[in-house]
């Protein structure tokens, strides 16, 4: 059984450019949500994705988005990077058919921003 | 509004002692508390959950309703249980899980 896993793992951007973050989410698992951790803060929820539809979003603008595959991998998409979003950005993968399953994560390593 | 309180940013403890870790809530539906964990060097991993009521590592976590609190609690740290917690909220099926800003462990010999 393979966990959840993010790529890149560290990416510096400039303010204005564009970024795309990986997931793979773990096998068997078919929702996978994307939380934004600053430094010294806990996770914060950007967005859910189940079974390709997007579930639930957070309070977080619109030039976040993203995308979930047919394989449940998923794709977190920032425009017009502000220096704001430098954070970790986590994934984390449940399976919301199980009873109860869908707040049980299974969290990535994180890709870490640095927006300059 | 969905809301996690943890009050105590860093808690210092010896090995042997008892360690309790607070959360309060904020929830207008019936919620799911959980306890995810963070070892250093490690990734994000639940510890527990209320509905399971389990004792996971010796760590216990009840669900006060009338307080609105799921305080984490081990009687006798070790130093193996040195890292983050985050107490987390949500509701049944809910698509998201509200975390707290944590709680930074240390205990020492």
């Amino acid at each position: 059984e393979t966990g959840v896993t993010q790529s890149p793992t560290h990416l510096i951007k400039t303010r204005g450019q564009q970024v795309t973050l990986r997931c793979s989410s773990q096998s068997g698992h078919n929702t996978v949500s994307w939380y934004q951790q600053a430094l010294g803060q806990g996770p914060q929820f950007i967005f859910q994705y189940y079974r390709e539809e997007e579930n639930g979003r957070g309070n977080f603008p619109p030039r976040f988005s993203g995308l979930q595959f047919p394989n449940y991998s998923s794709e977190l998409n920032v425009n017009a990077l502000e220096l704001d979003d430098s954070a970790l950005y986590l994934c984390a993968s449940s399976d919301r058919d199980r009873l109860s399953g869908a707040n049980v994560l299974t969290f990535g390593a994180g890709s870490r921003l640095t927006v300059l | 509004a969905q809301r996690v309180t943890q009050p105590e940013k860093l808690l210092s403890v010896f090995k042997g002692a008892p360690v309790e870790l607070k959360c309060n809530y904020s929830y207008s539906g019936s919620p799911e508390l959980f306890w995810y964990v963070q070892y250093s060097r490690q990734r994000l991993q639940l510890l527990l959950r209320h509905i399971s009521r389990e004792s996971i590592k010796g760590f216990t976590a009840d669900l006060n309703k009338g307080e609105t609190s799921f305080h984490l609690k081990k009687p006798f740290a070790q130093e193996e249980d040195s890292a983050m917690y985050y107490c987390a909220l949500g509701g049944f099926n809910d698509y998201k899980l509200s975390f707290g800003a944590g709680t930074t462990v240390t205990v020492r010999a």
